[in-house]
């Protein structure tokens, strides 16, 4: 099946650091979310974006709609221990979620 | 508590052993999905459900089966699992049955070990 391209796959950062990752399809969406997925837990949302252009906050976590509806941006200022996982971005398509492969977030000690 | 409850958590069986794990939603959602998390893959859909009695294939189906018999429950069904369905597998519900807002509510998953 269609899979977005996520990168970086991994990203190892220091506390204070601040994070980006990004989303790309080859294909239009409406509709970008991105998911977090603590350790030993089910993936949680964290944002949804509906319109190109859109740029959502939710506390230090940041992301924007790209305007060409293809491709979708999380940034994490100040990153804190309690942001390591696994997030991953996904686009809606005629009613199903098409995911990105994850980006692990590793803070070094 | 609104959730998504799977059962087992944990499970190693053997192969050819037929297995269910099933999963429960309090949240009356019209829809409902099982997915595979394997590394590197990230989050593999292997059937949904839009509302009960209506069910329909994802990305990988092959080896498994599932019925949505009521609103709540979707079980997942290995009847002759092999150890390339040993992964990470999760349930997840959406309010509605188009999943038009995009937010998906997981369970907490089962890790699934076929020797």
């Amino acid at each position: 099946g269609q899979q977005l391209n996520q990168s970086p796959q991994s990203m190892f950062i220091q506390e204070g650091e601040d994070v980006s990752m990004n989303c790309t399809s080859s294909s239009i969406f409406n509709t970008w979310l991105w998911y977090k997925q603590d350790p030993g837990e089910g993936p949680v949302l964290l944002i949804a974006l509906y319109k190109a252009g859109e740029l959502t906050s939710n506390g230090r976590l940041t992301a924007q709609f790209g305007i060409t509806r293809k491709d979708s941006f999380l940034n994490i200022s100040a990153s804190i221990p309690s942001d390591v996982g696994i997030y991953f971005c996904a686009g809606l398509s005629n009613y199903q979620l098409i995911w990105g492969a994850g980006t692990k977030l590793i803070i070094k000690p | 508590e609104a959730q998504v409850t799977q059962n087992p958590r944990y499970l190693i069986t053997v192969t050819g052993k037929k297995l269910t794990v099933t999963c429960s939603q309090n949240m009356n959602h019209e829809y409902m999905s099982w997915y595979r998390q394997d590394p590197g893959l990230g989050l593999r859909q292997i059937y949904y459900s839009m509302n009960v009695e209506v069910t329909d294939k994802g990305d990988v189906p092959e080896g498994y089966k599932v019925s949505r018999k009521e609103k709540r429950n979707f079980p997942l069904i290995l009847e002759s699992p092999s150890p390339n369905q040993t992964s990470l597998y999760f349930c997840a519900s959406s309010l509605l049955a188009g999943m038009v807002d995009g937010e998906l509510f997981f369970g907490e998953g089962s890790r699934l070990t076929v020797l």
